[in-house]
């Protein structure tokens, strides 16, 4: 059964470096995501993708993070310079399309701790 | 206003025993999707089942069902003959076709321990 993939499960950074979390989503889907969980918190959306551009971001993605799809199967999530509050676990989520019917399937998380 | 309301935030259930967790929602939107996700000790986040606020019956898939009183705004996840490896983090989630229809929204989730 496909599914979403992402690397690496756990990085560990210091305050103020930049990182890449990377996602390989299921191949015929066309929408991406990428959401946070802080710990012991609930889920939140951070940003969708479609055709190449953000469809929709929520106001924790500032300026900070920035997300791309350098080719035909990666979708990364970049955070410029690290924040304490950044830690947190990641997840990379895809769907066939954007419908409010369709289902998202999540990959299975990276944990990011900012030192 | 919270968009997902789970009220629980743990319940402990024999094995065997059937389970009803609870989720309430908020929206003024006729169309929308309720979906319930399982995140296990390991974190993964699992799809577990789709409700549609079209869906004339309620959804279900194997030993998970919903219980899905539109009127009353609730969409509460049923499972039957309780295992052990249904311990985990349940979440409620929604989209909305006036918010854009992309994101998610999570409720704060119950942990369900299931006892033997």
């Amino acid at each position: 059964e496909p599914e979403v993939t992402q690397t690496p499960s756990h990085q560990v950074t210091q305050m103020g470096q930049e990182v890449i979390l990377r996602c390989v989503p299921i191949s015929n889907h066309l929408y991406f995501y990428w959401y946070r969980q802080i710990l012991g918190q609930k889920v939140e959306f951070l940003v969708s993708f479609y055709n190449n551009e953000i469809s929709e971001k929520s106001e924790i993605f500032d300026d900070q993070f920035s997300v791309e799809r350098p080719d035909g199967s990666n979708f990364t999530l970049k955070i410029r310079s690290t924040k304490l509050e950044d830690s947190a676990m990641y997840f990379c989520a895809s769907s066939e399309d954007g419908d409010f019917t369709d289902t998202q399937y999540f990959g299975p998380g990276t944990r990011l701790t900012v030192l | 206003a919270q968009k997902i309301t789970q009220t629980q935030p743990g319940m402990f259930v024999q094995e065997k025993e059937a389970v009803t967790l609870d989720c309430t929602y908020d929206t003024s939107d006729p169309s929308y999707g309720l979906f319930w996700y399982k995140q296990p000790s390991s974190g993964e986040m699992i799809f577990l089942i789709y409700q549609g606020s079209y869906d004339q019956q309620n959804a279900t898939e194997g030993r998970y069902s919903l219980n899905f009183q539109k009127a009353r705004k609730s969409a509460n996840l049923v499972i039957s003959a309780s295992q052990l490896g249904d311990s985990a983090m349940y979440f409620c989630a929604m989209r909305e076709v006036s918010e854009g229809a992309q994101k998610l929204v999570f409720g704060q989730g119950t942990r369900l321990t299931i006892n033997p």
